[in-house]
């Protein structure tokens, strides 16, 4: 069992629509990454988070520590948010296996 | 914000030949950087932990000997795959975080290296 998961695997959804990737861990970490793989490869860091809340756009982060879960929620989602997210712990040991999202037009 | 540059982007080299990695934090100074590696569908998998002026810590696994890393400048670090077989063909990641706290992002990563060892 990985120390972290991720669902869904794979999402596909409209273009406006309210998405939601979900990430739960059994390992303790101090805080959790949310990062976006583009096609191509190249990694972006969304977010990093110890607790509650961070919002960046149309991008939102939660955390529960005592729950060791955390969401991405994605507002308004557009074909360019279509990429790979995967949560992964702060200490960089522990990733989840992603969640792969398509936004069609 | 905080830049690290990979390179190369894609590199093809023939089996039994060394390839080098290069990873530079570009506007600020990474005490430590990561690198990771990754399978096709697969998620990152940390192979070593590169630091500044000493040995870079590796995980379980990865070998020493033919995963070199080398960390000489706060601004730069290398991977050196060693006679390279077609198995280490693998898509490479670098990453380093910006200890001045600008990146309220946590880690800036390179760009990636598709290595392919024919």
């Amino acid at each position: 069992k990985n120390e972290v998961e991720q669902s869904p695997q794979n999402l596909t959804a409209q273009e406006g629509e309210f998405i939601t990737i979900n990430c739960s861990y059994s390992v303790g970490i101090s805080a959790l990454h949310w990062l976006q793989q583009h096609p191509g490869g190249g990694i972006v860091s969304l977010f990093m988070l110890s607790s509650g809340k961070k919002k960046h756009g149309r991008l939102i982060a939660t955390i529960n520590i005592q729950e060791k879960h955390s969401s991405l929620h994605i507002t308004a989602s557009h074909p360019r948010d279509s990429a790979v997210y995967i949560c992964a712990g702060a200490d960089q040991f522990y990733f989840g296996t992603g969640t792969s999202l398509t936004v069609i037009p | 914000g905080a830049v690290v540059s990979q390179h190369p982007s894609r590199v093809i080299c023939k089996s039994g030949t060394s390839v080098k990695i290069e990873c530079r934090s570009l506007d600020f100074q990474a005490t430590t950087m990561f690198w990771y590696r990754q399978f096709p569908k697969k998620s990152l998998m940390l192979m070593a932990t590169s630091n500044e002026g000493s040995k870079a810590t590796y995980e379980q696994g990865v070998e020493k000997d033919k995963f070199l890393i080398n960390h000489a400048s706060l601004t730069l670090s290398t991977l050196t795959v060693t006679s390279a077989h077609p198995e280490d063909s693998s898509f490479y990641i670098c990453s380093a975080r910006d200890t001045r706290g600008q990146s309220s992002y946590g880690y800036t990563f390179g760009s990636g290296t598709r290595l392919t060892v024919v």
